[in-house]
């Protein structure tokens, strides 16, 4: 299983609510990651969990909250998010620690803020 | 502060011939170089790799190219065809960081 899954693909949210995205792995990675995408931009680094630890928060607004239950489970909590905050949103997981870090990426959110 | 760059916002490549996508980085120290193939609304799917104390990788039709000392590498795809069109990222990674760094991506449009 070379899977990552992320649900759900598509959220629609307004500026008061509070949502959840989910992401998982079953492949044994110790790392997991989000990411956030514009059109016609490259992804960018949001935070790296590694065993389960928050190893990097790249300076993201705390309306993005991330929580990682267990190994195989990555959850990215919303609250009050604005409409630029609308992207797609990756998840992916890696071994971590290997001098040849492949990163598996999920098919991603895609989250619109009203 | 782009640490990875693809100044071909574009390329088109008619069916058979070879694409060839470029890509230059600016941290030396980084030491392991992916390229991404991604379509729309989906996350990006790796394609290969390479070590930075390699310079060629080649997995059937795919071969990367690096050139440490011009901070370069290249994606070769040969023979190009129409399902390899898609957008391709170039990616760095910084072991110490544990940080995977995208370049701004090359939409590829394989024409038949």
């Amino acid at each position: 299983d070379t899977e990552v899954t992320q649900t759900p693909k598509h959220l629609v949210m307004g500026m008061t609510n509070k949502k959840s995205l989910k992401c998982e792995q079953h492949m044994g990675h110790r790392a997991m990651y989000w990411y956030k995408q514009k059109a016609k931009k490259p992804p960018e680094l949001m935070f790296v969990y590694s065993y389960e630890k928050l190893s990097i928060n790249e300076s993201v607004p705390s309306r993005f909250s991330p929580e990682c239950p267990n190994s195989s489970l990555l959850n990215l909590h919303l609250h009050a998010l604005q409409p630029e905050d609308s992207a797609l949103y990756l998840c992916a997981s890696s071994q971590w620690g290997s001098t040849n870090e492949k990163l598996f990426f999920g098919s991603g959110t895609q989250l619109s803020v009203l | 502060d782009q640490q990875v760059k693809q100044n071909s916002p574009s390329l088109s490549v008619q069916e058979g011939r070879i694409s060839i996508l470029n890509c230059d980085y600016t941290n030396s120290m980084f030491d392991y170089f992916l390229w991404y193939k991604k379509y729309p609304a989906e996350g990006p799917t790796f394609l290969i790799s390479i070590s930075s104390i390699k310079d060629k990788n080649e997995d059937g039709r795919f071969t990367v190219f690096l050139n440490k000392s011009a901070k370069h590498l290249s994606l070769h795809i040969v023979p190009s065809q129409p399902g390899d069109s898609a957008v391709y990222f170039c990616a760095a990674f910084l072991q110490g960081a544990q940080k995977l760094v995208f370049g701004q991506g090359t939409r590829l449009t394989i024409n038949p």
